[in-house]
């Protein structure tokens, strides 16, 4: 159990166009949702935290009006990066953590490659 | 500044051996440690979590050891196999939120 998924799995999208991206949980009740943006090479930069029913809090330096998450449900976020350029094209990972578990223990989606041209 | 390094060097070793990777942090007081594998184009799958008060923890082949005195994880991997390959991150935690280093990528030789 515990399975995260999301979509799409790669999207490529023209400078200025807004792309949305779904994050579910698919077997269980997600508590918090995350949202990370990872550049080639380089490690997870945590860019947002998301509880359902409530604004998300935003990582220092992360636009809130360029980056919108939706946690609409217990099962549902989603990251819609608005006016997109192509310094946005990036690996966009989410996770959650399980409702009955551990807090500590995040479980991640597959992840969505974004190439802005 | 809060910094958690890892090794950037691919770490290359024989199948059958044991892999040792580090994970050293400064300006951190994490209640616990976390280990995970990525592999190319994917997110990351939790492999292990170990508390500040355990020095040690083992799950399968895996073993990951946390001195908080040094500041530092040591995680390993012990009869190596090709399917091991991938890159191996540590992660603090501060509250619920995640840190997460730079990762070390392992390459297992046949």
């Amino acid at each position: 159990g515990a399975v995260v998924s999301q979509h799409p799995s790669r999207v490529i999208c023209k400078s200025g166009t807004s792309v949305k991206i779904e994050c579910r949980s698919l077997d269980f009740q997600a508590t918090t949702m995350f949202w990370y943006r990872q550049f080639p090479k380089q490690s997870l930069m945590l860019m947002a935290t998301s509880n359902e029913g409530s604004k998300a809090t935003y990582e220092q330096g992360v636009e809130k009006d360029k980056f919108l998450i939706n946690h609409a449900s217990l099962t549902l976020s989603t990251l819609t990066v608005t006016s997109a350029h192509p310094e946005d094209s990036s690996f966009y990972i989410c996770s959650a953590t399980h409702r009955d578990r551990s807090l500590r223990e995040q479980y991640f989606g597959p992840g969505t490659r974004l190439t802005v041209t | 500044s809060q910094k958690i390094e890892q090794n950037s060097e691919a770490l290359n070793i024989q199948e059958g051996k044991t892999a040792t990777l580090t994970c050293n942090y400064t300006n951190y007081s994490p209640a616990y440690l976390q280990w995970y594998r990525q592999d190319p184009g994917r997110g990351p799958v939790f492999l292990l979590l170990i508390r500040e008060n355990e020095k040690e923890k083992r799950k399968e082949r895996l073993k990951v050891t946390f001195d908080t005195t040094l500041k530092q994880s040591l995680f390993h991997i012990t009869a190596s196999q090709p399917a091991d390959s991938a890159t191996y991150l540590c992660a603090l935690a501060a509250g619920n939120k995640l840190t997460f280093g730079g990762g070390t990528r392992v390459l297992v030789k046949p």
